[in-house]
């Protein structure tokens, strides 16, 4: 099966700025989800895109879709240190299996 | 997530021995998901399950079998446990087409 591919892998801001990160897939993409995860915990649900759909905001969450382009692009505004963690995106391609990307290990410093 | 309990946390385990994890859930979520999360690899689907007794394999289910008895139990089975086996283990549910729930993960270690 498909995974999706991320990028940057890593991602080094200061607090206060923007941080975007990337989400490609080789097939065609179907409900598009993006995943924080903190070290050592569970993947936390952030928001989802559906195919349809080409933006999608979630507080300071802003989520594009370009299904032409198997992509999805995840910006967080004003970030914080507390936004340090893993982010992944993940799509089911229309069936039951949830497919995940390589992530993109984000640091916010103060 | 509160909904999704995991046990063990921790293990421990020697080559060529049975293990079981164990997943359960309170939400009577119809669908539940066992991954394994490597570095380098992210998040690999095991196995899941879409109602009691009824389960599919994953890309990586080679070594793992799992069962579902009971709606809020799924089962992740280790035969026979091999040092590639060493892992972070996270049990998923979902509901509908909204996102998943994980639990916080096993972590599991074949010596």
């Amino acid at each position: 099966s498909q995974q999706g591919e991320e990028d940057p892998q890593a991602l080094s801001i200061q607090e206060g700025e923007n941080a975007t990160m990337n989400c490609s897939y080789k097939t065609s993409i179907n409900n598009l989800q993006w995943y924080r995860q903190n070290s050592g915990r569970g993947l936390v649900h952030l928001i989802l895109i559906r195919s349809n759909e080409r933006e999608k905001h979630s507080g300071r969450l802003r989520v594009t879709l370009d299904t032409s382009k198997k992509s999805s692009s995840l910006l967080i505004t004003a970030s914080r240190a507390a936004d340090t963690a893993s982010y992944f995106c993940a799509d089911t391609g229309g069936g039951n299996k949830l497919t995940f990307g390589t992530g993109t290990q984000l640091k916010v410093e103060l | 997530d509160a909904g999704i309990t995991q046990s063990p946390r921790h293990k421990v385990t020697e080559t060529g021995t049975p293990v079981t994890l164990r997943c359960h859930q309170t939400e009577n979520h119809r669908y539940m998901y066992w991954y394994r999360q490597d570095p380098g690899h992210g998040l690999r689907l095991i196995h899941y399950s879409y109602g009691v007794k009824d389960t599919d394999k994953g890309e990586v289910s080679d070594g793992y079998s799992v069962s579902r008895s009971k709606t809020e139990d799924f089962l992740l089975t280790l035969e026979s446990a091999t040092s590639s086996q060493t892992s972070v283990y996270f049990c998923a549910t979902r509901l509908g087409d909204y996102g998943y729930t994980f639990g916080s993960g096993t972590r599991l270690t074949v010596v």
